[in-house]
């Protein structure tokens, strides 16, 4: 079975700065999808941006990147210009192309913005 | 683009009682559903999920159930509460190119 692990329970940034979120998966599979959601304290999960595993490429959304290592099964976000709106918990997920195609999470990084 | 629905967005409920919590979908069609719990300060769950009206598969075994009666709609139900019950309950459905899931708001579910 797929697992998910994000190590950082909790980490904070300046404001303008940036910060990058820690994810590392475990699988046996070569064709999948990871993804990052954000959930604010409204508690609605929010797609921030998703990477599919056969592209090389790192996917970008504005101030949002990843840094994808496939042989190495990290998957990073990167946000740039920290605004106090990305205050959220980050969670990382995992998504096989097989069977119900669920969603694995990790357990989740709470991101605070000091101003 | 898909917009999710959740209703009730708070509940709370005795131990022993039923429970229906709904989900509609706006926006697509033939969308995969699932039901998904988060317990206080953990990541999600997979409960149920659902690739066609009537076609229900579970996840986990528990006193919850969950149907699709109409192709947008999915409902999670009980028949008796239990304490352990309570959590935060999201609906999830999969845009245009199933690829890729997107939430509802969710149901804040506490049993006393």
């Amino acid at each position: 079975a797929q697992t998910v692990t994000q190590s950082q329970p909790e980490m904070s940034v300046q404001e303008a700065e940036t910060v990058t979120l820690s994810c590392t998966y475990d699988t046996s599979e070569s064709d999948y999808y990871l993804f990052w959601y954000k959930q604010p304290p409204s508690r609605q999960m929010i797609l921030v941006i998703r990477q599919e595993a056969y592209k090389q490429q790192n996917a970008t959304e504005n101030r949002f990147s990843v840094n994808f290592q496939k042989a190495a099964k990290s998957f990073s976000l990167k946000i740039s210009d920290s605004q106090l709106g990305d205050a959220a918990m980050y969670f990382c997920a995992y998504r096989t192309n097989f069977g119900n195609e669920k969603l694995t999470f990790g357990t989740g990084t709470r991101l605070t913005i000091i101003p | 683009s898909q917009t999710i629905h959740q209703w009730p967005a708070t509940l709370v409920q005795p131990v022993g009682s039923p429970l229906s919590l709904e989900c509609t979908v706006e926006g697509t069609s033939n969308p995969n559903l699932y039901w998904y719990r988060q317990a206080a300060g953990r990541g999600l769950q997979l409960l149920f999920y659902s690739v066609g009206i009537g076609q229900i598969s579970s996840e986990v075994p528990q006193n919850l159930s969950a149907s699709r009666p109409q192709d947008r709609q999915f409902i999670l139900s009980s028949k008796k509460l239990l304490l352990s019950d309570s959590g935060f309950y999201l609906c999830a459905c999969t845009g245009s190119a199933y690829d890729t899931q997107y939430f509802g708001p969710g149901t804040r579910l506490t049993v006393l």
